[in-house]
């Protein structure tokens, strides 16, 4: 049971332009939610996190908008560059439990020029 | 040290044959998390220590995984009787907190088993 969903296997986007990435959850314990980015053989690293009872969470050229009613959040980079080309996850957590990450299956995104 | 280290970079095994992972976390870290890889998926929570316990150890997917972190710092995670459905990347990260994420994860281990 897949509980943190990314549709979308991969994402290409001039530079430049915005870069929408988006997810979706089933599970209604989660209340916090982060953005992870992976570059080949090297671990994720976080880029921006949300809790539940935001809607919207901004860090430069990153916004993350999450829709809790929908149990759905994306991810905005604006304006997109070369080194955002990378492997992005989202990922779910329950703050009540011991902390472990639901992570989502990933989007490769290739920013072109 | 600066960063998560883990050894080896990359291990192959034969099917059967028992391996050892090492995670060194970020000095000063209480919180260290295992976590694997498979091809094509996200991370897959195995276990989480708050010091020298294991908090959490619920994503260990049989008795053949265990994983120490005896004296709070270095961790182990063990795998005996290797199956090749075992090949991924296996991912350390710490932290200061248990909660909000906010980790650092390691370059990984990539093993696989031939």
């Amino acid at each position: 049971d897949q509980q943190v969903k990314q549709n979308s296997p991969s994402l290409s986007v001039q530079e430049g332009r915005i870069s929408i990435l988006n997810c979706d959850y089933t599970n209604s314990m989660f209340d916090y939610f982060l953005w992870y980015k992976k570059y080949p053989a090297e671990g994720p690293t976080f880029l921006i996190s949300i809790s539940s009872i935001k809607d919207k969470n901004e860090d430069g050229r990153f916004t993350v908008f999450l829709n809790k009613s929908a149990k759905h959040l994306s991810l905005h980079i604006v304006p997109s560059q070369p080194g955002d080309s990378a492997v992005y996850f989202c990922a779910a957590e329950n703050t009540g439990t011991a902390s472990k990450l639901t992570f989502g299956t990933g989007t490769r995104l290739q920013v072109t020029l | 040290g600066a960063g998560v280290s883990q050894t080896p970079s990359n291990k192959v095994t034969e099917k059967g044959k028992y391996v050892e992972l090492r995670c060194d976390p970020i000095s000063g870290h209480t919180a260290l998390y295992w976590y694997r890889q498979s091809l094509g998926q996200g991370p897959e929570f195995l276990i989480y220590f708050q010091g020298t316990g294991a908090a959490d150890d619920s994503g260990l997917p049989n008795d053949r995984f265990f994983a120490v972190r005896p004296e709070g710092s270095v961790s182990t995670l063990k795998i005996q009787r290797t199956e090749r459905g075992d090949s991924a990347v296996y991912l350390c990260a710490s932290s200061f907190s248990p909660q909000g994420g906010g980790y650092t994860f390691g370059s990984g281990t990539r093993l696989t088993v031939v």
